[in-house]
C-alpha cells in the first residue's frame, strides 16, 4: 500500500527558531494535509492543499504542496513553546477513495 | 470545520467485555471514519461509515471484532468487541468536508485501556 515518510521524527530546538519538516510518498496524491496532535487530544488540521505546487500559510506556518505531487513540507517560524506537540503529514490519492494515509508523526520540542 | 464530541473520553475495561463509543458532529456530514491510534503511533484507519451504506473496513479490521453503526448524519459508533489488551489505543472518529469532502476533521478521541 501507500506509504508516507515523515522526517525528522523528532526536532529539539530553541524558542524563536524556524522548523522544518517533510513527506514524501512513493506514490503520487490529490491532497496534502498536515496535523498538529497535542498529548490526550485529536489532532487538529493546520493547513489542507490541494493542487500541485501550492503555497499556503496559517500564520507562522507554511506549507507546499510538491510539484511532484509526491512531497510536501511544513516550516513553522520563529517556533513558541505551544509549538510543542507532534505533526503529522496526510495524504488522499483521489478519486472516490477518501482514505488518508498518515505519515509517522515529527515529535517537536520547542525549548523557551 | 465542524465540532466533533466523542463519548467517552476514556475507559479502563476488562479483558473479555466490548465498548461502543459514540461520535457526534454538530452539522449533518456524509462521510465518517474511525481511526486507531496505538501508542507513540501514527492514525490506522479502521473504516469509513458513509450514512446509507455498510461500513467499508481496511486491510486487518473486520465488522466481528469492530462493527459501526450510522444511523444518520450527525452520529456514528464504534463498538470494540471481546477486547483484548493489545486493543488498548486511541479511537478517533473524523469527519470528511470541503467541497471534495477531502478535509478530514477529528474528534478528541477515545482513551481506551484493557487489563
Amino acid at each position: 500500500g501507500q506509504q508516507l515518510n515523515q522526517s525528522p521524527q523528532s526536532m529539539f530546538i530553541q524558542e524563536g527558531e524556524d522548523v522544518s519538516m517533510n513527506c514524501t510518498s512513493s506514490s503520487i496524491f490529490n491532497t496534502w494535509l498536515w496535523y498538529k496532535q497535542d498529548p490526550g487530544e485529536g489532532p487538529v488540521l493546520l493547513i489542507a492543499l490541494y493542487k500541485a505546487g501550492e503555497l499556503t500559510s496559517n500564520g507562522r506556518l507554511t506549507a507546499q504542496f510538491g510539484i511532484t505531487r509526491k512531497d510536501s513540507f511544513l516550516n513553522i517560524s520563529a517556533s513558541i513553546p505551544s509549538d510543542v506537540g507532534i505533526y503529522f503529514c496526510a495524504g488522499r490519492s483521489g478519486g472516490s477513495n477518501y482514505k488518508l494515509t498518515f505519515g509517522k508523526g515529527t515529535l517537536l520540542t520547542v525549548n523557551p | 470545520s465542524a465540532v466533533i464530541s466523542q463519548k467517552p473520553s476514556r475507559d479502563i475495561c476488562q479483558r473479555g467485555t466490548s465498548l461502543t463509543i459514540q461520535c457526534q458532529v454538530d452539522s449533518q456530514v456524509t462521510m465518517m471514519f474511525w481511526y486507531r491510534q496505538q501508542p507513540g503511533q501514527s492514525l490506522t484507519l479502521i473504516a469509513t461509515a458513509n450514512q446509507g451504506s455498510e461500513a467499508t473496513y481496511e486491510s486487518g479490521f473486520v465488522i466481528d471484532k469492530f462493527p459501526i453503526s450510522r444511523p444518520n448524519l450527525t452520529f456514528s459508533t464504534l463498538t470494540v468487541s471481546n477486547m483484548s489488551p493489545e486493543d488498548s489505543s486511541i479511537y478517533l472518529c473524523s469527519v470528511g468536508l470541503g467541497l471534495k469532502g477531502d478535509t478530514q476533521y477529528f474528534g478528541p478521541g477515545t482513551r481506551l485501556t484493557v487489563l
